[in-house]
């Protein structure tokens, strides 16, 4: 199985921060990787597709990026909105598999 | 507007078997593949299954965790898609999610509890 190593499990932020969540795939999955939102008692939310696209409705504030293996969710000038937690995803191969999540906490 | 609503949770006790149902509207479903994804408490993300639309036979995947005790389907006059988990275990406790194939749609997720 390919496995995805996210790192920080958590992260403590500030309002206005640029925040990067990376995943590293132990194999090739080109471009198919998914970042995800979910806030508390919600289900997740799609927020970057193929790696670099934004899902419809989510602020120009995030943004992917790949770089061979390693895989970014960027949030620039971070809101209290954005305070969540964020999983990425592969789905190049069966079985799918996430990354086990980073949770933004306020300072 | 894209709806999805999971249904069918609720507490078994270890070894019992579920059928979780998920209802869909709001989008071609027959074009869809569609996934189940689970949450144990406090826990992250875990894929389950996936089935594949009739274009490709309706072709089914799953994780090895669980394959042999899980079984999706789907009904596409319904535009429903369903899971059968078998000889639960505590370990299966979790919020169990319904989504499309590229995980773009989610439904609320619906709470399975194992105990005794």
């Amino acid at each position: 199985d390919i496995q995805m190593t996210q790192s920080p499990s958590s992260m403590s932020v500030s309002l206005g921060d640029t925040v990067t969540i990376t995943c590293r795939a132990s194999q090739d999955v080109g471009i198919y990787v998914n970042w995800f939102q979910q806030k508390p008692g919600k289900s997740p939310r799609r927020m970057i597709y193929r790696a670099t696209n934004l899902a419809d409705g989510v602020p120009s504030r995030f943004s992917g990026s790949r770089s061979g293996s390693d895989y970014s969710l960027t949030i620039s000038s971070l809101e209290s909105e954005d305070v969540a937690d964020y999983h990425c995803l592969q789905y190049d191969e069966y079985p799918r598999t996430f990354g086990g999540g980073t949770k933004l906490e306020l300072k | 507007e894209v709806q999805i609503l999971e249904t069918g949770g609720g507490l078994v006790k270890p070894g019992g078997s579920l059928r979780l149902s998920c209802a869909t509207s709001g989008f071609n479903f027959n074009d869809y593949f569609m996934n189940w994804v689970r949450q144990a408490p406090g826990k992250g993300l875990e894929w389950v299954a996936q089935i594949r639309n009739k274009n490709y036979n309706y072709a089914t995947y799953y994780a090895e965790s669980l394959e042999g005790r899980v079984t999706i389907s789907r009904d596409d006059s319904k535009s429903s898609v369903y899971l059968q988990v078998s000889s639960l275990r505590a370990e299966d406790t979790a919020i169990y999610y319904c989504t499309t194939g590229s995980f773009d749609y989610w439904g609320q997720g619906v709470m399975v509890t194992v105990s005794s």
